[in-house]
């Protein structure tokens, strides 16, 4: 089973602060998905990242897929209470495997 | 496009009875996957069905089953429900091709086991 850490388990900050979430293994994927969850829902996909070094912009969130394609990370500029949620990555692997991360719970606080 | 379908939302049951969850995936879509969700252990995967067959399991127990359908409609089964099998149980489809693409997710059923 590929582990996917995410850092860290829980966030609060203020609105209007920036923030980045991490999401580490030491496994090689061939993608990795970023989704938010919030209360009472199921995710919902943000973006897809394929080539190692790859840099993807949604608005005020930017992700980055490692060079080595084993870890990514997802950049908050300027929070807003909307951001408030479950960020989630999985990574996916062979065929068809798609394993998730841990999870990083972000609270803006407005 | 409607989007993936879970019934019931809520359900209470108690120790020792079993459950079957309903999952309608979006139209087109051939995978079905279930994941079992609380806030000790995260998201897991359960299994995964693709055209009716089982592709991928988990590591959960037997007393996780599940089956899909010709019209790729899943359900999962759990029978003598223990007190730790209270979670918010996900499934999620997609076209099943490729593991990168994206899972569309319903918004689950809560299963409290009293």
């Amino acid at each position: 089973t590929q582990l996917l850490e995410q850092s860290p388990q829980f966030l609060s900050i203020q609105e209007g602060e920036n923030l980045t979430v991490y999401c580490n293994s030491s496994s090689v994927f061939s993608s990795l998905q970023w989704y938010r969850q919030e209360p009472g829902e199921g995710p919902v996909l943000l973006v897809t990242v394929v080539t190692g070094g790859e840099v993807k912009k949604l608005k005020r969130l930017t992700f980055q897929f490692g060079d080595a394609r084993k870890d990514s990370s997802l950049h908050i500029t300027a929070a807003q209470p909307g951001d408030t949620g479950l960020y989630l990555c999985a990574g996916a692997s062979g065929a068809n495997n798609l394993f998730f991360g841990t999870g990083t719970r972000l609270t803006v606080i407005p | 496009k409607a989007g993936v379908t879970q019934t019931p939302r809520y359900l209470i049951k108690t120790r020792g009875q079993q459950v079957t969850l309903s999952c309608s995936p979006i139209s087109g879509h051939r995978s079905v996957s279930w994941y079992q969700q609380t806030p000790g252990q995260g998201l897991q995967f359960l299994f995964e069905y693709f055209s009716e067959t089982q592709r991928n399991k988990g590591n959960f127990p037997g007393r996780f089953s599940g089956r899909q359908f010709s019209n790729s409609r899943s359900e999962m089964n759990v029978s003598t429900l223990e007190l730790g099998d209270s979670a918010l149980y996900l499934c999620a489809s997609s076209l099943g091709n490729r593991a990168n693409q994206p899972q569309h997710f319903g918004d689950g059923t809560r299963l409290s086991i009293l």
